[in-house]
């Protein structure tokens, strides 16, 4: 158990449909990161969060959004739906503390996965 | 473009032997690498780490190896056991990138009985 916690487990929604993913990170761990996975692919890095603001973006679409709340939760957005975008989707977090997120060990929830039909 | 590459999707190794997971990357700046291991249904988990400043780690039987001269980096998984069977990634950290890990592609590992 890594102590990072997402929910739901799983999710299946229509095309068009908007959704919300949960985070929350190790206890301690300021920097919360969003991947995506799509079958037998390797993880896509969306976003980035450090205490509240953003730090880093990656191949996040405009219709996916995020935020890291006070308590250093964090929720990944998702709107306007496609099949394409059905995919498992991780969160990770780490310590926070060094320069760069590349410096420092990330822990990864189970993730959620998505269906979208 | 550049990118951090496995050189074999899958490995079939024996129970019992050596596994050896091989990855390439092409930023000769990239000074951090991390390999990852992910089970089936479950999120990546760190498995070890290494710097470019060192050439060699080891872990409980796993060993990273890393060669900048080629830009190679490996891992070595000593008596692989049944529940080694795993998808492994290797990470690198790129500068130009704002320290964003770059990921591979991922390489399963098959234990045959």
């Amino acid at each position: 158990d890594s102590g990072v916690t997402q929910t739901p487990k799983h999710l299946i929604t229509a095309t068009g449909q908007r959704v919300t993913l949960r985070c929350s990170p190790r206890s301690g761990d300021l920097s919360v990161y969003w991947y995506q996975q799509s079958l037998d692919q390797g993880l896509q890095f969306l976003i980035q969060y450090y205490n509240g603001e953003e730090r880093a973006k990656g191949n996040i679409l405009e219709r996916f959004s995020a935020q890291q709340f006070p308590d250093l939760h964090s929720e990944l957005n998702l709107s306007s739906l496609e099949l394409g975008d059905s995919a498992l989707y991780f969160c990770a977090s780490s310590v926070g503390t060094s320069g760069g997120p590349g410096q420092e060990t990330q822990y990864f929830g189970p993730g959620t996965r998505l269906l979208v039909l | 473009g550049e990118n951090v590459g496995l050189h074999l999707p899958t490995l079939s190794v024996q129970e019992g032997d050596n596994s050896i997971i091989n990855c390439a990357y092409s930023n000769s700046a990239s000074d951090y690498f991390i390999w990852y291991k992910q089970e089936s249904g479950k999120g990546p988990q760190f498995i070890i780490d290494i710097r470019s400043n060192m050439d060699k780690r080891q872990g409980q039987r796993v060993t990273v190896l890393l060669n900048k001269t080629v830009k190679h980096l490996s891992l070595q998984i000593a008596a692989t056991q049944p529940g080694d069977s795993a998808v492994y990634f290797c990470a690198e950290n790129r500068r130009a990138s704002n320290y964003q890990l770059i990921w591979g592609a991922g390489t399963k590992l098959i234990i045959k009985p």
